[in-house]
Order: C-alpha cells, then structure tokens, then sequence
C-alpha cells in the first residue's frame, strides 16, 4: 500500500515570497492533516480535513496560509507572503475517518521549509 | 502548560540499556499514539492504544487511563532505535508532545 506522498522534500525561500505544499493522502482515507513542526517541538496542527471539508482550521494563520483539498482527495497548503518563522517542516498526515474517533494517522515524509 | 508532557526530553544509552520514556497528560482522550521520528522527518506511527499494554518486537507501550499517563519502553536498545518518540493524544483535537530524543550509543 502506497504512503502518504508529500512534494517537495526540500524548499527554500526568501521572505515574503509564496510557496506551497503538495499532499496525497493513502487512498480511501477521508481525513487529511497538515501539521507544522517548528525545530525541537512537536508537531503543531494547522488545519484538518474530512473529505473536502474543514474540520478544525483554528489554529491556522488566515492572513498567510491557506488550504484546500477541492476534490477531497489530495490538498494544497500555501503560504503567502512567507515569513522567517515558517522555517519549519510541514507533515501531511491521514486517517480513515474522522481524526476525533479511534483511529491512527499515517505521515508523509515532510516538507523542509527554510525561509532566509 | 502543555496538554501532553513527556520526559525525559534526551536520553542517552549504551546498546543493550532497557529504555522508558513517559507520557503525562490532562485531556479526556480516545486514544494514545506513541510515533517515532527520524532525522529526515518522517514519522512512524508505533502504537495507538487506549487501554493496557501492546507489545512489537522489542517495543511496549502501556498507558494508565486513570493516572493519565503512558509509557514506551525498548528492550536490548540499539543504536538504530536513535529517534524522537513522540507521544500523542485524541482529545477534542490532537496534542502533541514536544518529544524525547533518543541517543543509543553502541
């Protein structure tokens, strides 16, 4: 079974210039997850899909990123204009159903994101 | 303060060492996750437990629902077992450890 695929591996960029994320999740799982994890912290949920709706977006930087997941498959996450401190690594994760219920995300590889 | 605190956050071992890493927590959960992290970044998922004890190879993860509190332990640690451990919960929404680095040394 193919994993959770994420691209690029690698970005970087200067400030205030836009990037973004690609994600495709394990297929049939209908809960996508895009986390940001700052160097030597946890992972920090942005936004959370169910099919092509959003879940759980409160911690999300509205005036920056943006996300969508039009066909409720795969998903975009933008960030636009950058800043210094989205130097981060951006996981992409998915669930069978619903991320409040019993149940075991997988993660992508990540994207490394540095912002000069 | 965090949701979910865990300790230590370094750890040092020599190859062989028996290793715990704890998980403290303050949310009604569903379940608990235990994830590994290499250096590239990806992540594994190792358990997700909501009671009781699992065991996988040489790894066992227990968790305390009334205490609030797991625990992932190696047996025979070796050096390719250096990684973040992450804990995590399902509460209304996840919460994430900052995690334990892990060192064995061989």
């Amino acid at each position: 079974e193919a994993g959770v695929a994420q691209s690029p591996r690698y970005k970087i960029i200067e400030k205030r210039q836009s990037v973004a994320f690609w994600c495709n999740p394990i297929s049939g799982h209908a809960t996508l997850y895009w986390y940001q994890q700052i160097l030597g912290q946890g992972p920090k949920l942005l936004i959370q899909f169910q099919n092509n709706g959003v879940v759980d977006d409160s911690q999300l930087p509205k005036d920056r990123f943006s996300a969508e997941r039009l066909k409720g498959v795969d998903s975009t996450l933008k960030i636009q204009p950058a800043k210094l401190e989205d130097s981060a690594v951006y996981l992409c994760a998915s669930s069978l159903d619903s991320g409040r219920a019993y149940n075991e995300q997988f993660f992508g590889p990540g994207t490394r994101l540095t912002v000069l | 303060k965090n949701e979910v605190e865990q300790s230590p956050q370094n750890l040092t071992a020599q190859e062989g060492e028996f290793i715990t890493i704890n998980c403290s927590y303050s949310v009604g959960i569903s379940a608990l996750h235990w994830l590994q992290q290499h250096p590239g970044g990806g992540i594994v998922s190792l358990f997700m437990l909501s009671s009781g004890k699992k065991k996988h190879g040489r790894l066992i993860a227990t968790i305390n629902i009334q205490e609030k509190h797991s625990s992932l332990h190696i047996t025979a640690s070796h050096p390719r077992d250096s990684a973040v451990y992450i804990c995590a919960v399902n509460g209304n929404q996840f919460y994430f450890g900052t995690g334990t680095s892990l060192t064995v040394i061989p």
